[in-house]
């Protein structure tokens, strides 16, 4: 079936990158999506790519994606306090009729 | 430059009352949808409207009707609140049904079911 995975915590120091992984079992996704999701308010959409890209660079923001390993990552460089947030990953997928799947999201504390 | 509303922001509840959580968007989207988060299981979709006078379920639909009462508007109810629906809802919306839009949140509520 479908699934999206993160691992549940990551903690950095500032100033240091932040490296988020997500893997996912669909092979028909057609967009993967970073979300960011601060405390008390809604997931806010950070970056996508679309399936058939390596690479997207947005300012601070990396998103590679590995699609034979089903792998996506979000580097987010010179890492911020105000970095610390909960990150989702997340995939559409259109089979029939569309979906978005979303991972069960990383928590990210970056330690000044 | 409101997006998705949503109300209430918070809201206890007792157990077997009954309640409405109200969602309107103003980005013109087509399409809605109702998650629960949960913690440690991510977000989860209750229901979800592909465009105006459709309403399909979702993942974990029982406990749960919905009203797209029109374009703007999507609206969540609990017939008989149970502890097991405490959690936090988002409703979101994007521009057409197909996965290549993302999608938009509100804020959430988050509701308590003592």
């Amino acid at each position: 079936g479908e699934d999206v995975e993160q691992s549940l915590f990551l903690s950095v120091r500032e100033g240091d990158s932040s490296v988020i992984n997500c893997t996912y079992t669909d092979s028909s996704s057609t967009y993967l999506y970073w979300y960011k999701q601060e405390p008390g308010a809604g997931l806010q959409l950070l970056t996508y790519i679309f399936s058939n890209m390596d690479m997207k660079q947005d300012q601070r923001l990396t998103v590679l994606l590995n699609k034979k390993d089903k792998h996506l990552s979000l580097r987010i460089a010179d890492t911020q306090t105000g970095d610390s947030a909960i990150y989702f990953c997340a995939e559409s997928i259109t089979s029939g009729t569309y979906k978005y799947i979303f991972g069960t999201g990383t928590r990210l504390k970056v330690l000044a | 430059n409101a997006g998705v509303t949503q109300t209430p922001k918070f809201q206890v509840l007792k157990t077997g009352q009954s309640m409405t959580l109200q969602c309107a968007q103003d980005m013109n989207h087509n399409s809605m949808y109702w998650y629960r988060q949960d913690p440690g299981m991510g977000l989860r979709l209750i229901y979800y409207s592909a465009s105006e006078g459709t309403t399909d379920k979702g993942e974990v639909p029982n406990g749960y009707n919905v009203s797209r009462l029109n374009k703007r508007e999507f609206s969540l109810r609990l017939e008989s609140a149970a502890p097991s629906q405490t959690s936090v809802y988002f409703c979101a919306s994007s521009e057409r049904g197909k996965g290549n839009q993302p999608q938009h949140f509100g804020d959430g509520t988050r509701l308590s079911i003592l």
